[in-house]
């Protein structure tokens, strides 16, 4: 299978919030984040986790990471239509090098 | 915050003709940038990592002689397809990171859409 796996569609209703579940095979990274791609557009970091960290929140987002069970996590709270995008985990290495989930297509519904 | 600007955003081009893809690091020395290729509704895979005044690192699979990698300053890669084809059609994404930075966050360019005709 993948390094670096994730579901690939989620649906949620405006207001309610957007769990999105990562999990990967490569303990030794440093870093852990999550993208945001919007249509056409580049990568927006919307936040990162360091390795020995369990958990982080920033605003309306909170990363859960299980290092046991090799699982990443992202919530966001109250899901805007804004929150309409694609989104990607990454793991990096101490150089920066990235290796990508095939990414999360999340849509907003009103 | 540091950023990566990416140039040209789209270009088109006739099949046979090369094309070159620029990265830059524009308040921050990179010694080190990474070059991804997106396919449609997929994610982003490493094609290589650009290393300044020295040879390019390629992913398994990657053609070294097709995709030139050019890492003349610490502040500009350049990514060269050359003899495009249909099929290389893609968007491709520059990434740097910050050594000086308090985290070893990657930045990344706005992309360039590169499809050929």
């Amino acid at each position: 299978g993948e390094d670096v796996e994730q579901s690939l569609f989620l649906s949620v209703r405006e207001g309610d919030s957007s769990v999105i579940n990562c999990t990967y095979t490569d303990s030794s990274s440093t870093y852990l984040y999550w993208y945001k791609q919007e249509p056409g557009a580049g990568l927006q970091l919307l936040t990162y986790i360091f390795s020995n960290m369990d958990m982080k929140q920033d605003q309306r987002l909170t990363v859960l990471l299980n290092k046991k069970d090799k699982h990443l996590s992202l919530r966001i709270a109250d899901t805007q239509t804004g929150d309409s995008a694609i989104y990607f985990c990454a793991l990096s290495d101490s150089w920066g090098k990235l290796q990508f989930g095939a990414g999360t297509q999340v849509v907003v519904t009103p | 915050g540091a950023v990566v600007s990416q140039h040209p955003s789209w270009v088109i081009c006739k099949s046979g003709t090369s094309v070159k893809i620029e990265c830059r690091s524009l308040d921050f020395q990179a010694t080190t940038m990474f070059w991804y290729r997106q396919f449609p509704k997929q994610s982003l895979m490493l094609m290589a990592t650009s290393n300044e005044g020295s040879k390019a690192t390629y992913e398994q699979g990657v053609e070294k002689d097709k995709f030139l990698i050019n890492h003349a300053s610490l502040t500009l890669s350049t990514l060269t397809v050359t003899s495009a084809h249909p099929e290389d059609s893609s968007f491709y994404i520059c990434s740097a990171r910050d050594p000086t930075g308090e985290n070893t966050e990657a930045f990344f360019g706005q992309g360039t859409r590169l499809t050929v005709v």
